[in-house]
């Protein structure tokens, strides 16, 4: 079985400030994905990025950047210069295998960028 | 493009009455999910499906079923609400070879009273 832990519960911090969400999962399978997902006030469930298991290179994407570490089963996800429109619950995913049976999600993160 | 879309968007319940949640996807998407959304818990997979005729369970099954006569539609049905199901429900689709990069619908929020 798959679990994904999100310790954070909520982080306030003031815009422009750097923030990082962590995320720790686990897994037997030695072929998975993992998976950044926000949902901001309005409700919907917004794809943010896809990395496999045998990809550990960081990425980056404007102000997104990720930190895939399989020697701590972690994926952290860290936002440069935070802007109110951040102000999100963020989860993290994992897919194990086929890959066919789903999301196994963390609980959440709800971050909010004072102005 | 509508990608997909969940009907309704609101429902209220009374114990014991029945209900069909609808999801359509346009996306032409072999798997699609129906989750469930409580405070403080993440989102749960209640049922699945990896192609038209087929489901089958997730982590939080019991009191819903589900069918997939349709590639594009995948139904969830309550039988006999309860309270303990009042929650966000959404569905989501995603392509065979990227499983996981799933898009998802607007959400149902459901109360059972």
């Amino acid at each position: 079985a798959q679990k994904v832990t999100q310790a954070q519960t909520e982080i306030s911090v003031v815009e422009k400030e750097d923030v990082t969400l962590d995320c720790v999962y686990e897994t037997r399978d030695t072929t998975y994905y993992l998976f950044w997902y926000k949902q901001p006030p309005s409700g919907e469930l917004v794809f943010l990025i896809r990395r496999n298991s045998f990809d550990e290179q960081n990425e980056i994407s404007g102000r997104y950047s990720w930190n895939f570490q399989k020697s701590t089963s972690s994926f952290n996800f860290t936002i440069t210069a935070s802007q109110v429109v951040d102000s999100a619950v963020y989860f993290c995913a994992l897919i194990a295998g086929g890959g066919a049976d789903g999301l196994t999600f963390g609980k959440g993160t709800h971050l909010i960028i004072q102005p | 493009n509508a990608g997909v879309t969940q009907t309704p968007k609101f429902r209220v319940l009374k114990t014991g009455q029945s209900m069909t949640l609808l999801c359509a996807q346009d996306m032409n998407h072999e798997y699609m999910y129906w989750y469930r959304q409580d405070p403080g818990m993440g989102l749960r997979l209640i049922h699945y499906s990896v192609g038209e005729g087929t489901t089958a369970k997730g982590e939080v099954p019991d009191g819903y079923n589900v069918s997939r006569l349709k590639k594009q539609n995948f139904l969830l049905g309550l039988e006999s609400a309860a309270p303990s199901q009042t929650s966000v429900y959404f569905c989501a689709s995603s392509y065979l070879g990227r499983a996981g990069e799933a898009f998802f619908g607007q959400g149902t929020r459901l109360t059972v009273v």
